[in-house]
């Protein structure tokens, strides 16, 4: 049972644009949100994170929103530049500080220069 | 501080084999983080440390998996009588206590022939 979800295995975006990375959840105990960026031959790195009270968190280039009645979240990047092409992972857990998190499948973004 | 390290980043193996994994976590962290990752998929838990007790094990852990952290420090997973379908990327993370960030390291990867 895939508890989260991203429905995109890929995305490409021209460079300069925004990037929109979509990922649902099913389980209602999760309510600390997290994206990772992993490039190649690399483990995963944070990117940004949200708590289930905010439905919103932005950080730089990088804005991240949360829809909880329809258990949806997004991690937006504008603009997008061509080092953004990685590998991005949604991750859910429950309650902030329990670093036991379950990953999404991931959406492989691709920066077209 | 050089971050998470792990040894060997890849290992070939015959079905049946023992292997084992070492992960160096960042030296001022107390969690230690076990995951697997498969082809296509997202990494899942396998196991956690605070310092060196084994909090949580993930039912994906079967006997044949053991994971120690002897002095709080570093950390080994160990499968025994490996299976094809072991085969896949190990990951070790870490982190400080109730931060709610893991730092991966670049993964094992794992092939069983």
């Amino acid at each position: 049972d895939q508890q989260v979800k991203q429905n995109s295995p890929s995305l490409s975006v021209q460079e300069g644009r925004i990037s929109i990375l979509n990922c649902d959840y099913t389980n209602s105990m999760f309510d600390y949100f997290l994206w990772y960026k992993k490039y190649p031959a690399e483990g995963p790195t944070f990117l940004i994170s949200i708590s289930s009270i905010k439905d919103k968190n932005e950080d730089g280039r990088f804005t991240v929103f949360l829809n909880k009645s329809a258990k949806h979240l997004s991690l937006h990047i504008v603009p997008s530049q061509p080092g953004d092409s990685a590998v991005y992972f949604c991750a859910a857990s429950v309650g902030f500080g329990n670093e036991k998190l379950t990953f999404g499948t991931g959406t492989r973004l691709t920066i077209i220069p | 501080d050089t971050g998470v390290s792990q040894d060997p980043r890849h290992k070939i193996t015959k079905r049946g084999q023992n292997v084992t994994f070492r992960c160096d976590p960042i030296s001022e962290h107390n969690r230690l983080y076990w995951y697997r990752q498969t082809l296509g998929q997202g990494p899942e838990f396998l196991t956690y440390f605070q310092n060196e007790a084994q909090l949580e094990k993930s039912r994906l852990l079967s006997d044949r998996f053991s994971a120690e952290r002897p002095k709080g420090s570093f950390s080994t997973l160990e499968i025994q009588r490996t299976e094809q379908g072991d085969s896949a990327m190990y990951l070790c993370a870490s982190s400080e206590e109730n931060t709610g960030e893991l730092f991966f390291g670049e993964g094992s990867r794992l092939t069983v022939l």
